[in-house]
């Protein structure tokens, strides 16, 4: 079955500093990976998606994510953090597009100013 | 964009009385989706999978008289929680398949429910 670890709980970093949010799948195929943000009290907005192709990932608001199938990552990753970047983070991988996924524990960003 | 709605937002209800939550994807058909429930501060758990026509598929340790789901038709699922305890109190997120849009999943923006 597939699952997903999340290792850091929470991060701190000040505004304008870079970001990695790590993230670390278990699954015996290639799985589709997502990354997802969530402000308190709110749904899920996805940043962006993997499925097949370039292993380097572009998504909205700045962020990119890379695919390391031989580290089963997908790491997170900002050049430039604002502080209204400051959210929870999911990673999430699926067995097949569209079936249910799963997801980490979530890591919490603070942006210091 | 495929959208996904969720109504209400926001509901406090009293122990033992029923709450329904309703899900609908505003411009595409979805034949399956899910609800998944999230604690403060904790992940998504995924609860159960409704898909139309048919009987819902929940995950292990989930209650399905509990938590019952009806996928009635291609933009609408629901679940309600009967006899609802404080224990159930959460943030309940659906999401709907879009098989036209490669099985991509769309997320609602949640209903957090308050049980008194």
């Amino acid at each position: 079955a597939q699952s997903v670890t999340q290792p850091d709980i929470h991060i701190t970093v000040s505004e304008g500093a870079s970001l990695e949010l790590r993230c670390n799948y278990s699954y015996g195929a290639t799985p589709y990976l997502f990354w997802y943000v969530q402000s308190p009290g709110q749904g899920l907005q996805l940043l962006l998606k993997y499925f097949s192709g370039d292993t380097l990932v572009q998504g909205i608001k700045g962020f990119e994510a890379e695919f390391k199938r031989s580290q089963s990552s997908f790491n997170l990753r900002k050049p430039s953090v604002h502080w209204s970047d400051a959210a929870e983070y999911f990673c999430a991988v699926g067995a097949q597009l569209g079936n249910d996924m799963r997801f980490g524990a979530g890591t919490r960003l603070t942006v210091k100013p | 964009g495929a959208v996904v709605s969720q109504h209400p937002s926001r509901v406090i209800c009293k122990s033992g009385t029923s709450v329904k939550i309703e899900c609908r994807s505003l411009d595409f058909q979805a034949t399956t989706m899910f609800w998944y429930r999230q604690f403060p501060k904790q992940s998504l758990m995924l609860m159960a999978t409704s898909n139309e026509g048919s009987k819902a598929t929940y995950e292990q340790g989930v209650e399905k008289d509990k938590f019952l789901i009806n996928h009635a038709s291609l933009t609408l699922s629901t679940l309600t929680v009967t006899s609802a305890h404080p224990e159930d109190s959460s943030f309940y997120i659906c999401s709907a398949r879009d098989q036209g849009l490669h099985n991509e999943q769309f997320f609602g923006p949640g209903t957090r429910l308050t049980v008194l």
